[in-house]
């Protein structure tokens, strides 16, 4: 079975880090591009970051250039997403989504359960 | 700029059919979207893929009810014999180089 499992979300204080994890089954990981998509509360989905399925090309949302990082260990078929200076609006669900075909961009066909991550005080 | 365009909001019968609509922005007319489902307190759900020409392929264990279409600028997803599980919310997304990624804002189908 195809499936994303995410994990590391929580509550930190503002300013502070976390790392979220995706762990990948089911598919041959690293023919895959992968994307964090977030989703805060009551509101839409919002994509946030993608990686190419070798890793050599990484792109980023503006509202969270310069602060957040996506890598991946495709010998652990997982993605990552270190989250630094975190401010309130970071605030919602992080799904990790797997792009449908081989190349960088795509339609989304597999996602997450997701994991919260809330910014506060 | 890419804008997808969704409605917020639709409504439907139980045992009706609707159809949603997805609007590219202007110039953005040859571009497929995705579309995906958002049932409540769950992850979205991938539905299909849907080109400007109107050929779609959907997800894996996809009912027959959902089917999609184009028009010009506009993508369509059409649920027929709606079921109460079908109550959600539809997003459209699309993607490219230099666009990078973009979702609509999401419609929330009320099925009555």
């Amino acid at each position: 079975e195809v499936q994303l499992l995410e994990s590391g979300g929580g509550l930190v204080q503002p300013g502070g880090s976390l790392r979220l994890s995706c762990a990948a089954s089911g598919f041959t990981f690293s023919s895959y591009a992968m994307s964090w998509v977030r989703q805060a509360p009551g509101k839409g989905l919002e994509w946030v970051s993608a990686i190419r399925g070798s890793g050599g090309g990484t792109y980023y949302a503006d509202s969270v250039k310069g602060r957040f990082t996506i890598s991946r260990d495709n010998s652990k078929n997982t993605l990552y997403l270190q989250m630094n200076s975190l401010r309130a609006e970071d605030t919602a669900v992080y799904y990790c989504a797997k792009t449908i075909t081989v190349t960088t961009w795509g339609a989304f066909d597999i996602w997450g359960q997701g994991t919260m991550v809330t910014v506060s005080s | 700029q890419l804008v997808l365009t969704q409605s917020p909001s639709a409504s439907a019968s139980l045992g009706a059919s609707v159809k949603l609509t997805c609007t590219l922005s202007s110039g953005h007319s040859s571009y497929a979207i995705a579309w995906h489902q958002q049932q409540p307190d769950k992850g979205p759900r991938y539905l299909m893929k849907l080109n400007s020409d109107g050929s779609h392929s959907k997800g894996d264990g996809i009912p027959d009810r959902f089917s999609g279409s184009s028009s010009g600028a506009e993508r369509y997803l059409t649920i027929s014999s709606l079921q109460s599980e079908d109550e959600a919310d539809y997003y459209c997304q699309t993607w490219g180089t230099g666009i990078l990624v973009v979702f609509g804002g999401g419609t929330k189908l009320t099925v009555l």
